[in-house]
This record gives structure tokens, C-alpha cells and sequence, in this order.
């Protein structure tokens, strides 16, 4: 079984600069996260989407951060303008489900604003 | 609210046991977990522990949890270099929607 994959893996731009990051989570998993994990602290939800609505954004900066999940299988998410304090590590998980399911993590973008 | 804290280091020698230690606020959380995070690479699920229970064990893990003082504990018995990474300790939070909350992780360095 084909794991989480995201795209790319290493991303430097400059602030103000705008970045897109891709993920293709495992097939049929209906539930997808996106996750900031900045350097030295543990990963931090950004929005959770359920097949392609959203369930939880609470912590998206919404100012500047934007996703989407068409169709309800791959997701991207979008900075726009980019900050120095951007600079972290973006995490995609996919689960089966919602509550009570093992989330599955990509290897990650990271990003590094200069 | 909700928050998971986490001691920041671990040093063992190979051979040795480990024991990495986490404290929540949140005590309706239904499940808690452990996961491994290698250099570059994403989290792994190592285990979890459903909330009514006080112990689970998983070959050389062992996850204790005291839900009275909101403590959850990772033991891993005869540690390998290979279990050098971060562990992170998450907390499935109010709501049951299945976002987790994460400690700040623990660096194990195991020295051969």
C-alpha cells in the first residue's frame, strides 16, 4: 500500500513570496490533515477536511493560509504572502475515518523563508 | 484547554530501558499515543492506549497511563541505536474528531 506522499520535499522562498504544497493521501482515506511543525515543537493541526469539507480551521491563519481538497481526494495548501515565522515543516496525515483512526503522516515540505 | 508537555532529552546506553514521560490537561481525551519521528522523515505510529485502560503492552513497549494525575509513559525495553529519534506524545482532545494535540517531543540518544 502506497503511503502519504507530499510534494515537494524542500521548499526556500523569500517573505512576501507565495508557496503551494501538494499531498496525495492513501487511497480512500476519507479524512486529511495538514500539519505545521516548526523546529523543536511538535506538529501543530492546520485544517482537517473530511472527504472535501472542512471539519476543523480553527488554527489555519486564514489571513494567508488557504487550502483546498477537491473532489475530495488530493489536497493543496497555499501561503500567501509568506512570513519569516512560516518557516517550518508542513505534514500531511490521512486517516481511514475521523475520530478513533490512525493517522497516517507523509514525509513532509519543508520550508524555509528567508 | 489542552496541552501536552513532554521532557525535552533522553540519554541511555544501548541495552538499557527508556522511559519517556508525558503529562496532558485535557482528561476527556478518548485515546492517547506515541509517535516515532526519525531525521527527515514523518511520524510513525508506535502505539496508543484507549483511555480506560492502565497499561498496554507491544512487544518491547510498554505505555503505562495514570489518568488520575493525566500521565502517560513510554518504556521501551533493551534500547537500540535505532530507537535514537524524537518521540512525540498526542492526545486525541475534546470533541472525538480526531485531531491530535502533540508534546513538544523527546530526543532518545542511545549510546552504543
Amino acid at each position: 500500500e502506497a503511503g502519504v506522499a507530499q510534494s515537494p520535499r524542500y521548499k526556500i522562498i523569500e517573505k512576501r513570496q507565495s508557496v503551494a504544497f501538494w499531498c496525495n493521501p492513501i487511497s480512500g482515506h476519507a479524512t486529511l490533515y495538514w500539519y505545521q511543525q516548526i523546529l523543536g515543537q511538535g506538529p501543530k493541526l492546520l485544517i482537517q477536511f473530511q472527504n472535501n469539507g472542512v471539519v476543523d480551521d480553527s488554527q489555519l491563519p486564514k489571513d494567508r493560509f488557504s487550502a483546498e481538497r477537491l473532489k475530495g481526494v488530493d489536497s493543496t495548501l497555499k501561503i500567501q504572502p509568506a512570513k519569516l515565522e512560516d518557516s517550518a515543516v508542513y505534514l500531511c496525515a490521512s486517516s481511514f475515518a475521523q475520530a478513533r483512526e490512525t493517522q497516517y503522516f507523509g514525509p513532509g515540505t519543508r520550508l524555509l523563508v528567508l | 484547554g489542552e496541552d501536552v508537555e513532554q521532557s525535552l532529552f533522553l540519554s541511555v546506553r544501548e541495552g538499557d530501558s527508556s522511559v519517556i514521560n508525558c503529562t496532558y490537561t485535557d482528561s476527556s481525551s478518548t485515546y492517547l499515543y506515541w509517535y516515532k519521528q526519525e531525521p527527515g522523515a514523518g511520524l510513525q505510529l508506535l502505539t496508543y492506549i484507549f483511555s480506560n485502560m492502565d497499561m498496554k503492552q507491544d512487544q518491547r513497549l510498554t505505555v503505562l497511563l495514570n489518568k488520575k494525575d493525566k500521565h502517560l509513559s513510554l518504556r521501551i525495553a533493551d534500547t537500540q541505536t535505532g530507537d535514537s529519534a524524537i518521540y512525540f506524545c498526542a492526545e486525541s482532545g475534546s470533541g472525538n474528531t480526531g485531531k491530535l494535540i502533540f508534546g513538544q517531543g523527546t530526543t532518545l540518544q542511545v549510546k552504543p
